[in-house]
């Protein structure tokens, strides 16, 4: 079975920083997809990012970049350049390649706070 | 313009009561999900749907059933609800259910509770 896991419950950072959250998942599958989601305080989840098992360049959109170790199956997420509207929660998901792990796993989350 | 529609946005239920969840996506996906965000589960996977049939099930209960009347409709429906059951409910799409690479987008939730 498919599991991802977030180990850090809650990050606080100065604005305009550098910030790294963890992630570290379990799969079967040779071929994978790694996302980054994002939940504001309003609740609304947004999509951020994604890496693709097979790519060996990490990927990178905005001041949204990712540390993928396939090795040590983990997709860490850096944000750089932080500003206080990142303050959010952020989760890790994974998508296996099988037709039957279709569904979107999440981990447990991290909250992250920005202070001025 | 929100993509996904999911009404209502706050629910109270007595125990024991049916409610009925509604999502709608005009983004012409193929693909639609429930999640469920509680305390203690966040996030959690609970159906999805392919051109209007079930993909997978991993909600134990029988008493949450998903209905589909449009390819862009998926509701959900609950009976006999507990105090357990009340969490923030969310509709989510993507362009097709077996195409891995596609990202979901979310529906605000319905955020129920159970008295």
């Amino acid at each position: 079975a498919q599991k991802v896991t977030q180990t850090q419950t809650s990050i606080s950072v100065v604005e305009k920083t550098t910030v790294t959250m963890d992630c570290v998942y379990e799969t079967r599958d040779s071929s994978y997809f790694l996302f980054w989601y994002k939940q504001t305080a309003s609740g609304e989840i947004v999509f951020l990012i994604r890496q693709d098992s097979y790519k060996k360049e990490n990927a990178t959109v905005g001041h949204y970049s990712l540390n993928f170790q396939k090795p040590k199956s983990s997709i860490g997420l850096i944000i750089t350049a932080t500003q206080i509207e990142d303050s959010a929660v952020y989760f890790c998901a994974m998508r296996g390649m099988n037709y039957n792990q279709g569904k979107l796993i999440f981990g447990q989350g991290t909250k992250l706070s920005i202070k001025p | 313009d929100p993509k996904i529609i999911q009404k209502p946005k706050y629910l109270v239920a007595v125990t024991g009561s049916e409610k009925i969840l509604i999502c709608e996506q005009y983004l012409g996906h193929n693909a639609m999900y429930w999640y469920r965000q509680s305390a203690k589960k966040p996030l959690e996977f609970m159906f999805s749907y392919s051109y209007q049939k079930l993909m997978d099930n991993q909600t134990a209960s029988s008493r949450f059933q998903p209905q589909s009347s449009k390819k862009n409709h998926l509701d959900l429906q609950i009976t006999a609800l507990k105090p357990d059951d009340s969490a923030t409910y969310f509709c989510a799409s993507s362009q097709d259910e077996d195409t891995a690479n596609s990202d979901y987008t979310f529906g605000s939730g319905t955020r129920l509770l159970v008295i």
